[in-house]
């Protein structure tokens, strides 16, 4: 168990959709992060979150795409007007202030039809 | 730039030792990660090496050369469970001073019995 739960764990939807991901840490990380992975490649960064502060994010990132963490406790990330280029793994990961190591959640898988 | 390399995929025997290398060229170093991935999952972390030399954990080993900019890992008395992704993922510090991971595409291990 990495102390971070995601939901959905999987999401099929039609172009032009939008879809909305939750991302729910453990509370005493602080740190919060979004990434992307797509299949035989690393996970892409896109966005990362002190507490309820959106720290970076990263230039991949389109203004399709926003991320809330309101209370510095759960997190959202919204993709409106899907396309097909968005169906990936949305990770989150919580992070270790010390090491940087991350504690990935089990992910969610999005399809775009 | 940020680069980070590895094989995309390799095969071993169960019961064998096997190697994963990674060589890395980033714009600083502040440590360096492993991380397994099975099909369909989230990465988990394995070793975390910041310093020259190798850190040994049970079967799995990492080593580091930071003058050569050169990582492996070393898993030994594989598995038919160590079938899965490994992830090399380089820590650097962003020009905003906040640490960022690099990652590589991962390097897919097949265990044949």
């Amino acid at each position: 168990d990495t102390g971070v739960s995601q939901d959905p764990r999987h999401k099929i939807t039609k172009r032009g959709q939008n879809v909305t991901f939750r991302c729910d840490p453990i509370s005493e990380h602080n740190r919060l992060y979004w990434y992307r992975q797509t299949l035989g490649q690393g996970p892409e960064f896109l966005t990362y979150f002190q507490n309820e502060a959106q720290l970076e994010k990263s230039r991949l990132l389109s203004d399709r795409f926003s991320a809330e963490r309101p209370k510095g406790s759960f997190s959202t990330l919204e993709i409106q007007r899907t396309e097909q280029g968005d169906s990936a793994m949305y990770l989150c990961a919580r992070g270790d202030r010390n090491t940087g190591e991350l504690f990935f959640g089990e992910g969610s898988r999005l399809t775009v039809l | 730039g940020q680069n980070i390399d590895q094989p995309t995929e390799m095969t071993a025997t169960e019961g064998a030792i096997v190697q994963i290398n990674c060589t890395y060229q980033t714009s600083g170093f502040n440590g360096l990660f492993w991380y397994q991935q099975h099909a369909g999952e989230a990465p988990t972390f394995l070793s975390y090496n910041v310093l020259d030399g190798l850190e040994e954990k049970g079967r799995f080993s990492s080593f580091l050369s930071r003058s050569k900019g050169y990582s492996y890992l070393l898993l030994k008395e594989l598995q038919m469970k160590d079938s899965a992704s490994y992830l090399c993922a380089v820590r650097i510090l962003g020009g905003d001073s906040n640490y960022q991971l690099i990652w590589g595409a991962g390097t897919k291990l097949i265990i044949k019995p």
